[in-house]
């Protein structure tokens, strides 16, 4: 079974910041916290990572918590284009169902 | 960046048959591979783990003479479903870890589309 759950849906609009959090409450110490999204019919689009620190990179910002227990990412700005499902997993890179982001105008 | 080509993207195979996918990590070396199945509107599914020039490591489940897995090189893995049937019609899709994966994470294949007629 996945270490990681997202809500199963969220709606954002369009130039506002998307914020997606994840749950990973079994994470162990050695273990990074990775980032993905799906667009139908598509292999997983690498977004981004993180161990202990939050990241930032031109795509989003990662926000993990002091314990690890849970993280968030942000999309800061985003688009219609960022309508997908975005997986949060660890490194067993196992994946659960996900968050279906619909991004309206 | 990391760049994983998965080939064929599309197949449509008869019943009974074989089909092979390969996974290849271009500007790489991949010394982990993982293999991954998707149904509809569900998510990714992991079948197995495969290291460069061991066995793979398949999931509970996941019938390993059925799903044939070889990693013979640092930058090619391939999936043979056997004897295949319909309802091994599926999005199969890879992903490949290198010795750089603290700066690019996994990389995934763009998936392959199988069809069992």
């Amino acid at each position: 079974d996945a270490k990681t759950t997202q809500p199963t849906s969220m709606d954002c609009a369009e130039g506002r910041a998307a914020n997606l959090p994840c749950n990973h409450s079994t994470i162990s110490g050695n273990e990074y916290v990775y980032w993905y999204r799906q667009i139908h019919s598509q292999g997983p689009q690498y977004i981004i990572h993180g161990l202990k620190n939050n990241e930032t990179n031109e795509m989003a910002s990662l926000i993990i918590t002091e314990d690890r227990k849970s993280s968030t990412l942000i999309l800061p700005h985003a688009t219609l284009r960022d309508t997908a499902v975005y997986y949060c997993i660890v490194s067993d890179m196992r994946f659960g169902a996900g968050t279906r982001l619909t991004v309206k105008p | 960046g990391a760049v994983v080509s998965q080939h064929p993207s599309r197949v449509i195979c008869k019943s009974g048959t074989s089909v092979k996918i390969e996974c290849r990590s271009l500007d790489f070396q991949a010394t982990t591979m993982f293999w991954y199945r998707q149904f509809p509107k569900q998510s990714l599914m992991l079948m197995a783990t495969s290291n460069e020039g061991s066995k793979a490591t398949y999931e509970q489940g996941v019938e390993k003479d059925k799903f044939l897995i070889n990693h013979a090189s640092l930058t090619l893995s391939t999936l043979t479903v056997t004897s295949a049937h319909p309802e091994d019609s599926s999005f199969y899709i890879c992903s490949a870890e290198g010795d750089s994966r603290s700066n690019y994470g996994y990389t995934f294949g763009s998936g392959t589309r199988l069809t069992v007629v």
